[in-house]
């Protein structure tokens, strides 16, 4: 039962900003969204997170649409070590088994030279 | 410089033996979580614990064991009862529950 839908691949161009989109339809009023990014054989690594408003960090800018049912990961510069699976992931941040972290497929990433 | 150290990151071992991976984190993080990620698929939980001292199995905890002595350790045993024990295993820790987690770079287990 898939909460989120991504598309399986994207490229990008080094130095140009990715953006990953992510729907989530049917996104309940406290979930919120999160963006983690796997490198090829190293653990995941956590980007963001955020629930209604956009959010901004080091890594990357995620900005959600005002109905919520979408959401978009921007990496402003993309280089060559971002080449990586994306996962966007709802979840809320309390009750049932909310603690496990549940990846779909995610979106592969490629930049480019 | 804080974060999760996972050893080792290869580790081969023979069938019918245990094997001890180890999880160590120096973020000051209550919970901590083992999964197992095998090729191509999602995250499978393994165990997590809440807090120091107590632990809970996940979703597919048969043939694995852990435990919770200090805060920052959350080791885990691949006993010889674990059918199928070769995939990549993957510690991780969050403030709370159901907080962000970080992940450690994985053991990747073979046995032969």
């Amino acid at each position: 039962d898939a909460k989120t839908t991504q598309p399986p691949s994207m490229d990008c161009a080094e130095g140009r900003a990715a953006n990953l989109p992510c729907n989530h339809s049917t996104i309940s009023g406290n979930e919120y969204v999160y963006w983690y990014r796997q490198i090829h054989s190293q653990g995941p690594q956590y980007i963001i997170h955020g629930l209604k408003n956009n959010e901004t960090n080091e890594m990357a800018s995620l900005i959600i649409t005002e109905d919520r049912k979408s959401s978009t990961l921007i990496l402003p510069h993309a280089t060559l070590r971002d080449t990586a699976v994306y996962y966007c992931i709802v979840r809320a941040q309390s009750g049932g088994s909310n603690y496990k972290l549940t990846f779909g497929k995610g979106t592969l990433l490629t930049v480019n030279p | 410089d804080g974060g999760i150290t996972q050893s080792p990151k290869y580790l081969f071992r023979k069938e019918g033996q245990n094997v001890t991976l180890s999880c160590e984190q120096n973020l000051n993080h209550d919970a901590m979580y083992w999964y197992r990620q095998d090729p191509g698929q999602g995250l499978r939980l393994i165990y997590y614990s809440q807090i120091v001292n107590d632990f809970q199995k996940g979703d597919i905890a048969e043939g694995y064991s852990v435990s919770r002595e200090k805060k920052e350790s959350f080791p885990l045993t691949v006993t010889s009862a674990q059918k199928n024990p070769t995939a990549f295993y993957l510690c991780a820790s969050s403030r709370g529950l159901y907080t962000e987690a970080f992940f450690g770079q994985g053991t990747r287990l073979t046995v032969v």
